[in-house]
């Protein structure tokens, strides 16, 4: 199975702030990384996908990269409704994985 | 509206069955496959099960952790989606949430989720 490591694994940042979580692969898996944002007691939103493709209806401040197999999402300035925990989850091979995750406050 | 209604969930004893129900709307549900994910209290999320749809040949994916134990079948002709979950076990207790693939190729990518149904597997 690919392993996703995800990392911090908390994150505690101001307004404005700008913001990186970073999710590395065991093995290659392409382009094939989805983030998804998750609120207390709601289901996870997909924010980002392939990557770096931003699902529609996200804002512009939330955006994804890739070098190799290190994955990143960025928030280029922290909104309060930001607050959530954030995971990234491989696609490229069964069975699907997710990172740890990584709590987002302000 | 596109959506994904779950149900089905409750408090069972370890050893015993449950089957929870994914009702969609909103869309052709034949034409997209789905996941089954789970939630335990306090974690992160475990992707369970996959199952394509009849285009791709309805075919079938499972985590190791519940492969043999638990079985996701769909009802194209009610737009329902299934997750047959046998000998529960206490570490089987998680909030499920069933997913749809957010293009009818697509296999790993979701974007429409339910909102959830709670499973406690406790005696």
């Amino acid at each position: 199975d690919i392993q996703m490591t995800q990392s911090p694994s908390s994150l505690s940042a101001s307004v404005g702030d700008r913001v990186t979580i970073t999710c590395q692969a065991s093995q290659d898996i392409r382009i094939y990384l989805n983030w998804y944002q998750q609120k207390p007691g709601k289901a996870p939103k997909l924010l980002i996908y392939d990557a770096s493709k931003l699902e529609i209806g996200v804002p512009k401040r939330f955006s994804g990269s890739r070098s190799g197999t290190d994955f990143t999402i960025t928030i280029s300035s922290l909104q309060p409704e930001d607050v959530a925990t954030y995971y990234c989850q491989q696609y490229n091979s069964f069975p699907f994985t997710f990172g740890q995750g990584t709590k987002l406050e302000i | 509206e596109v959506q994904l209604v779950e149900s089905g969930g409750g408090l069972v004893q370890p050893g015993r069955s449950l089957r929870l129900s994914c009702k969609t709307s909103g869309f052709t549900f034949g034409d997209y496959g789905l996941s089954w994910f789970r939630q335990a209290p306090g974690k992160g999320l475990e992707w369970l099960t996959f199952i394509r749809s009849e285009a791709y040949g309805g075919t079938t994916e499972y985590a190791a952790s519940v492969k043999g134990r638990f079985t996701i079948s769909r009802d194209d002709s009610e737009g329902i989606a299934y997750l047959q979950m046998n000998t529960l076990k206490p570490e089987d207790t998680a909030v499920y949430y069933c997913a749809r693939v957010r293009c009818t190729s697509c296999s790993g990518l979701y974007d429409i989720w339910g909102q959830g149904t709670m499973v406690t597997v406790s005696s």
